[in-house]
């Protein structure tokens, strides 16, 4: 099962929103409503942002939105803010019962 | 508070086995599902194998097939994952990650657990 393709870094100045995508396949992404999106910031453990392509667990942000089209699914940060700076990995079910990560994106905070 | 607390660093030579262990508190331990994750230095996440709420089934990744054993104790609600035959590449920080049943998605994790191989 390779790694699902995610942008290696994106960046964005205060209050921008930015988007970034996570793109695999028909027998991952595009084949279920089980894409995450995970935060991870330096020596930490990753944190859950969003889970089946676009809910939000309680104490998330409104500011952090997913979404997925055919084989991509998106994660989109609105109103930058410093502490958004970390990494980011999609993560999705498969076809064959396992689960599989993004290739993971460095998010910069200009 | 509901937490999962992992065992110490670790260091093994080539060759040798690992057990890591994952005590959960502050929840049904029997109502989840269990996720192994391992992080190489810097680089990305990479999915090892899930354990069933009732313990009885798991699921591996293709690459740690042979090499992975997922297991639980009940009585102490600590879930553990056993790597044989280690390798340098094995060098990582291993996280444990519940998931609600029905949920492809892990709300809690672990704080990790480094894991160093070494001659």
């Amino acid at each position: 099962q390779s790694a699902l393709t995610q942008p290696a870094s994106v960046s964005g100045s205060p209050g921008q929103s930015i988007t970034f995508s996570c793109t695999g396949t028909s027998s991952d992404v595009g084949g279920y409503n089980s894409v995450s999106w995970y935060q991870q910031h330096p020596g930490n453990a990753p944190k859950l942002m969003i889970y089946e392509v676009s809910n939000r667990p309680s104490g998330v942000s409104n500011r952090f939105s997913g979404s997925k089209s055919g084989n991509t699914a998106s994660l989109t940060i609105s109103g930058l803010q410093a502490e958004d700076e970390a990494d980011y990995y999609c993560s999705s079910y498969t076809s064959s019962s396992t689960y599989v990560f993004g290739t993971g994106t460095k998010v910069t905070v200009l | 508070q509901v937490q999962l607390v992992q065992s110490g660093a670790e260091v093994k030579k080539p060759g040798a086995s690992v057990k890591v262990s994952c005590k959960a508190s502050g929840y049904s331990f029997t109502r989840y599902y269990m996720h192994w994750v391992r992080q190489a230095p810097g680089q990305g996440l990479e999915w090892m194998g899930i354990m069933n709420p009732s313990g009885d089934r798991t699921s591996y990744a293709q690459k740690f097939q042979g090499r992975v054993t997922m297991t639980r104790d009940t009585s102490t609600s600590t879930v553990y994952m056993e790597l044989s035959s280690l390798r340098y590449e094995d060098t990582a920080v291993y996280f444990c990650a519940r998931a609600p049943s029905g949920l492809d998605a892990s709300d809690i994790w672990g704080q990790g657990t480094m894991v160093t191989v070494s001659s």
